[in-house]
């Protein structure tokens, strides 16, 4: 049974251009979480989703970021326009939809880069 | 909202010897303890968990503790190995319905032969 998949796992990006981190959850997991960590910090939560709804956006930025879970394939975290500062580890996690359901397992992280 | 605040940030133990790192929660409701372990370059791991209902719990080397009342709960490694370094992240949230886990800042433990 495959993890939690994410990909790419490095990306490098120049400043304005757009990143788009992809997240597979566990075979069978219908919730994924979103976590930015930036170095030498902890996990700060960005965004809860169900397939097709966002349930918690609560730590996301206003602007230039955007999440989705469609029916069908990844959820997506979409930066656009980045900036120096959005440098992190970007790390997904995803939960079975009952049951242990905070339990989260996390996937191997994407580690973007804004030059 | 929740709060968790982690402590030390840092910590060096020898070989052998045991390690504590502590954590508080703000929020009474919070009912779910997880603590995850992250070695460098690698995903966060889930090692153990505590729920509210109970106040101690061990597998092998590890064991976490649950002070409900003071909003206490610790991570306790006895016999530590180099393997053991790594960075602990304590966590707390509320089981049941849309779960939201607030993590605390993260130890690094640094275990030296």
């Amino acid at each position: 049974n495959a993890g939690v998949m994410q990909n790419p796992r490095h990306l490098v990006r120049r400043r304005g251009q757009e990143a788009r981190l992809r997240c597979s959850p566990m075979k069978g997991h219908s919730h994924v979480y979103w976590y930015r960590q930036l170095p030498e910090e902890g996990l700060k939560f960005m965004v809860y989703l169900q397939k097709e709804n966002i349930i918690d956006e609560s730590g996301m930025p206003k602007e230039r970021f955007s999440a989705e879970f469609p029916k069908e394939g990844p959820s997506i975290l979409r930066i656009q326009q980045v900036v120096r500062g959005d440098s992190a580890a970007y790390f997904c996690a995803s939960s079975p939809p009952q049951g242990a359901r905070e339990t989260q397992y996390f996937g191997p992280g994407t580690r973007l880069l804004v030059l | 909202g929740e709060n968790v605040e982690q402590h030390p940030s840092t910590l060096s133990v020898q070989e052998g010897d045991s390690a504590v790192i502590k954590c508080t929660y703000s929020d009474s409701a919070s009912n779910y303890f997880p603590w995850y372990k992250q070695e460098l370059g690698k995903r966060p791991q889930l090692i153990i968990d505590i729920r509210s209902n109970v106040g101690e719990k061990k597998d092998q080397r590890i064991a976490v503790t649950l002070n409900k009342t003071a909003k206490h709960f610790s991570l306790h490694i006895t016999e530590t190995q180099p393997e053991d370094s790594a960075v602990y992240f304590c966590a707390a949230s509320i089981s049941g319905g849309y779960q939201k886990v607030t993590f605390g800042i993260g130890t690094k433990l640094q275990v030296i032969p």
